[in-house]
């Protein structure tokens, strides 16, 4: 079974730090694009970084720019979130999702399958 | 405020056929395929429709998708109460170099 389960979230002040990780089972981790996508309370999606197999292309939205860091260990089948100068506003529930068709070189036409159960992130004082 | 815009609120009665909209830009939808995710109550999102109009493996040929344009749509036949969800388009924005996702519409079977 196709499955994704991430960890780590929790409770941590205005300009804290936290890693999240998404750990993958069910398929070749190291062939997929990997992405976060958070959910604040009461409110929509928001994709927040991608990541290609070899790590060598990364990109974020630009409320995350220069604050969280994606990465991952295609050894451990696992996908990581750090998560520095946290803000209330980053303060929601978490989600790893694979991305699925991407292209060679890009993830245009790609779409998200499957999806972790998320992790709860509150930036709090 | 989402980059995809679609109407916050849909609801039908069982059997009715429910139709949700999504518009954006030259920029995503323009130039790039919808997908769209059911989000149940409490539950992560889940796949429902990709590349526009393709279902996978699993979902019912009561939900379908199309694009024309800057705008996609995502149809519900056959409406059931076990359709009461959140429903998300998204897309690739080439201007924004990443992923944009609709508002979301919540969907209630009256």
């Amino acid at each position: 079974e196709v499955q994704l389960v991430e960890s780590g979230g929790g409770l941590v002040q205005p300009g804290g730090s936290l890693r999240l990780s998404c750990a993958a089972s069910g398929f070749s981790f190291s062939s997929y694009w990997m992405n976060w996508v958070r959910q604040a309370p009461g409110k929509g999606l928001e994709w927040v970084a991608n990541i290609k197999q070899d790590e060598s292309e990364k990109y974020y939205v630009d409320s995350v720019k220069g604050r969280f860091t994606i990465s991952r260990d295609n050894a451990k089948n696992s996908l990581y979130l750090q998560m520095n100068s946290l803000r209330v506003e980053d303060t929601a529930v978490y989600y790893c999702a694979r991305a699925r068709d991407c292209s060679s070189t890009n993830c245009y036409k790609a779409w998200f399958d499957p999806w972790g159960q998320g992790t709860l992130v509150t930036v709090s004082s | 405020q989402s980059v995809l815009t679609q109407p916050p609120s849909a609801s039908g009665t069982p059997g009715q056929t429910v139709t949700i909209s999504c518009s954006a830009s030259s920029s995503n939808i323009g130039s790039n395929p919808v997908n769209w995710y059911q989000q149940l109550p409490g539950t992560a999102p889940k796949l429902l429709i990709y590349r526009n109009n393709q279902r996978p493996s699993g979902v019912p040929d009561r939900f379908s998708g199309s694009k024309s344009g800057t705008s996609a749509s995502l149809a519900i036949s056959g409406l059931q109460s076990e359709d009461e969800a959140d429903y998300y388009c998204a897309a690739w924005d080439d201007s924004l170099n990443g992923w944009v996702f609709g508002g979301g519409t919540k969907l209630t079977v009256l």
